[in-house]
This record gives structure tokens, C-alpha cells and sequence, in this order.
């Protein structure tokens, strides 16, 4: 099983809006709406972000917003503020019954 | 509150053993599906094994299968990775994590970094 395909960056400035990718296949992003986001600070273990493509825990800011277009989903962080500076990966269920992360996306505050 | 605990990393040498732990508290542990994770170092995620609540559905990676046997014991609220055959790419932080294809991944363990060197 591969890796999802992810942009390895991204930059913003605070208050802009910003997209990450993560292209997969039609046995995984495509085949399910189990895709999920995790932001990683330095040193620390990831906090998921969103769940089943666009759903988010309690507690998640709205800042965060997550879409799905055939085998490619996306992230969106609006109102991009300097403790957004992570690390950013998606992760989606296969067909094979497995799970499967993307290749990270560093996000840089300008 | 909800958290995991993991335990058990450590330096090895290439071909040797180690068991993993990750203890639960604060959920009904034997509701959920509960997966290990690594992270080599500067490197992604990369999802390794998962197991049913009841431990009756387990899967791994193609890179561990064969190596790792994932297990629980839910009357202690315990998840276990046994690693047996390890290689020098082994070597990452290990995380568990109580995932599900229709509730994600929360939370997360702090890691346990696991070594494989000679």
C-alpha cells in the first residue's frame, strides 16, 4: 500500500486561508469516506483534526474543514494563525482492510 | 480523562525481540479498535496493525506482517505489540492510538521510541 500523496509544503500568511491535498486511489480515498487529519507540533504526538472526510472532534476549532473529490481530499485551515506551523497528515481506510497515512505537508506561518 | 500510555521501547540488536505496551484509562476500552503507529526519525506516519475491540479482527502492515503480533487484554485495559525479527528499519517512535475507520484517531499515546541497532 502506498502513501497518500501529499504536498510536502505549504506557507501562509497569518489571516490568509490555506488547502492541503491528499491524493489516494479508488481503493482508498475514493472508496471510503473515512479520511482523517492529524496536525503534528514538533516532539508531539498527532491531534486528529477531522474525521469521515469533514466531521471534527469536540473541541477542534471550525478553522479546520475538510473535503473529498473523488480520490483526492482536502484540508483547509482558514484564519491561519502562527501556532498552526505543524506538520499535516492525512490517513485514509483501504480496501484491503488497512489504514494508510500521507506523505506530510509542513505548513509555514509567514 | 482519556488517555494512553505506552511502554516497553528500548535499544536491540538487529534479530532481537521487544514488547510494547500502551495502558488505557478514562473509556470503555473493550468498545473500541486500538492501532499501533510509528514514526521513523524525521520521517511520516506509518500505520502498522490494528485490533478489534473483542480481539477477534486484527490486520498488519505488509512491512511487519509475519514479525509483530498485536494482542490486548481488556480487563486490564492493555493493548500490546510483540516484535519479534527486528531490522534497523524498525527503529521509530511507536504511538498507539484508539482508531476507527468512523471515529479517527483520538487520542494518541505520548510515543515509546524503540531503537534497532548493533
Amino acid at each position: 500500500q502506498s502513501a497518500l500523496t501529499q504536498p510536502a509544503s505549504v506557507s501562509g500568511s497569518p489571516g490568509q486561508s490555506i488547502t492541503i491535498s491528499c491524493t489516494g486511489t479508488s481503493s482508498d480515498v475514493g472508496a471510503y469516506n473515512y479520511v482523517s487529519w492529524y496536525q503534528q507540533h514538533p516532539g508531539k504526538a498527532p491531534k486528529l483534526l477531522v474525521y469521515d472526510v469533514r466531521s471534527r472532534p469536540s473541541g477542534v476549532s471550525n478553522r479546520f474543514s475538510g473535503s473529498k473529490s473523488g480520490n483526492t481530499a482536502s484540508l483547509t485551515v482558514s484564519g491561519l494563525q502562527a501556532e498552526d506551523e505543524a506538520d499535516y497528515y492525512c490517513s485514509s481506510y483501504t480496501g484491503s482492510s488497512t489504514y494508510v497515512f500521507g506523505t506530510g505537508t509542513k505548513v509555514t506561518v509567514l | 480523562q482519556v488517555q494512553l500510555v505506552e511502554s516497553g521501547g528500548g535499544l536491540v540488536k538487529p534479530g532481537g525481540s521487544l514488547r510494547l505496551s500502551c495502558a488505557a484509562s478514562g473509556f470503555t476500552f473493550s468498545d473500541y479498535y486500538m492501532s499501533w503507529i510509528r514514526q521513523a526519525p524525521g520521517k511520516g506516519l506509518e500505520w502498522v496493525s490494528y485490533i478489534s475491540g473483542s480481539g477477534s479482527i486484527i490486520y498488519y502492515s505488509d512491512s511487519v506482517k509475519g514479525r509483530f503480533t498485536i494482542s490486548r487484554d481488556n480487563a486490564r485495559e492493555s493493548l500490546y505489540l510483540q516484535m519479534n525479527s527486528l531490522r534497523a528499519e524498525d527503529t521509530a517512535v511507536y504511538y498507539c492510538a484508539r482508531l476507527g475507520a468512523n471515529y479517527g484517531g483520538e487520542p494518541w499515546g505520548q510515543g515509546t521510541l524503540v531503537t534497532v541497532s548493533s
